[in-house]
């Protein structure tokens, strides 16, 4: 069945440093991708999202592309901020009922 | 205005109990989705509606059981609560599957 895989965390950055949370995907079809951020205590937001192939999303300083032939959807930032410490999940929604498949998540915490 | 709300936030109770938890969007969207996150983070869907009906069981016990009764509502009942059941739920909607999700604040559940 389909599935995402991200690298594990914790991920521990200095301020201004560059981010690169690693995501790929196995999925049937062409799925969708996604990242979303939980900061603590909170829901989930929706960070960015990519809806075909070659498709490169981003949003608050954060891209990510979707790469069908290595089937990766990877988020970088160039600088991080201390207030984009939370927990991220990279996603793929295929058309089986709109489900969400989830990665692990990877925490991510920046510190000053 | 709260796009997607979920009552109660914390939710607190003894093994055996039956309890429910609602959720609302105010979206417009005709999909929605419960998803349970577990002590590790993980996220996994539930059930999801679309215009009332239920379109993913995602072989959850049948101790849930998810009632939808208009497109904006989604509850969750759940009966004789297993301390297994102590997670985080999450509801979510969207547009129409495989669109963007957005998601509720989450209900931290707490069996004793």
């Amino acid at each position: 069945g389909d599935s995402v895989t991200q690298m594990e965390g914790p991920v521990t950055l200095s301020e201004e440093a560059f981010l690169t949370i690693n995501c790929t995907y196995t999925a049937t079809g062409y799925p969708s991708l996604f990242w979303y951020v939980q900061y603590p205590g909170e829901g989930l937001q929706l960070l960015l999202k990519a809806t075909k192939a070659d498709d490169k999303g981003s949003n608050k300083g954060f891209e990510a592309t979707y790469r069908k032939e290595t089937t990766s959807f990877h988020l970088e930032k160039g600088s991080v901020q201390v207030s984009d410490s939370a927990v991220y999940f990279c996603a793929l929604g295929n058309n089986q009922g709109g489900k969400l498949i989830f990665g692990q998540g990877t925490e991510l915490s920046v510190k000053p | 205005d709260t796009a997607v709300s979920q009552t109660p936030k914390y939710l607190v109770t003894q093994m055996g109990n039956d309890k429910s938890i609602k959720c609302e969007q105010n979206l417009g969207h005709d999909t929605m989705y419960w998803y349970k996150q577990d002590s590790k983070k993980f996220l996994k869907i539930m059930f999801s509606y679309n215009n009332k009906e239920l379109i993913i069981n995602e072989t959850v016990p049948n101790r849930f059981s998810p009632k939808s009764p208009d497109k904006a509502h989604l509850n969750l009942h759940i009966n004789s609560l297993e301390l297994g059941d102590s997670a985080v739920y999450f509801c979510a909607s969207s547009q129409a599957q495989a669109d963007t999700q957005y998601f509720g604040p989450g209900t931290r559940l707490t069996v004793l």
